[in-house]
């Protein structure tokens, strides 16, 4: 899976939109990008993934550019519920057997 | 969207003894599973992988001994943290996986090792 690069932190205040970018240059045609996030103490959630076209779904949009060597994930209307670790991960759609690759993953804090 | 269900949340413990945590997929089949752990402000780390009917495959420096995988059917996995130690205490979570590929973690359980 390529090696994605991500932010530390960022803040974010509360009701504006959230950017949140990642690079991954070393991305292959049959890699798709895929965001999760982690609220403290809890498991991974699921937020969105796209291969080439940018994606929309009813919590987040994901941008990924033209070369698809960076992505960013945009949340609209950033709530203090929003608040978690961000992990930007490459990999293949494949069957699921292989197990997703945690990096450091970014820490968003919306503020009040 | 499917649901992975652990068991314990949290669970304390006596240095020397067993805890067992069981991962369930309570609305789809699971073939495959897998254990992390996340010791404090670190990330997700995969311990081993687990497939229905299967021994597990662990992740390099994972004691398989110490920390036993069972995966007897298709919507539970468990693992068992034997003869636990203080260094033990931490996050661990699990993933499912669906027949299409689909991810889908559990809530996490935290182990404390006195």
């Amino acid at each position: 899976d390529a090696k994605t690069t991500q932010p530390p932190s960022m803040d974010c205040a509360e009701g504006r939109a959230a950017n949140l970018p990642c690079n991954h240059s070393t991305i292959s045609g049959n890699e798709y990008v895929y965001w999760y996030r982690q609220i403290h103490s809890q498991g991974p959630q699921y937020i969105i993934h796209g291969l080439k076209n940018n994606e929309t779904n009813e919590m987040a949009s994901l941008i990924i550019t033209e070369d698809r060597k960076s992505s960013t994930l945009i949340l609209p209307h950033a709530t203090l519920r929003d608040t978690a670790v961000y992990y930007c991960i490459v990999r293949t759609a494949d069957t699921g057997r292989r197990a997703l690759t945690f990096g450091s993953g970014t820490r968003l804090q919306v503020q009040p | 969207g499917a649901v992975v269900s652990q068991h314990p949340s949290w669970v304390i413990c006596k240095s020397g003894t067993s805890v067992k945590i069981e991962c369930r997929s309570l609305d789809f089949q699971a073939t495959t599973m897998f254990w992390y752990r996340q010791f404090p402000k670190q990330s997700l780390m995969l311990m081993a992988t687990s497939n229905e009917g299967s021994k597990a495959t662990y992740e390099q420096g994972v004691e398989k001994d110490k920390f036993l995988i069972n995966h007897a059917s298709l919507t539970l996995s468990t693992l068992t943290v034997t003869s636990a130690h203080p260094e033990d205490s931490s996050f661990y979570i699990c993933s499912a996986s669906t027949h299409t590929g689909e991810l889908f973690f559990g809530e996490g359980s935290r182990l404390t090792v006195l």
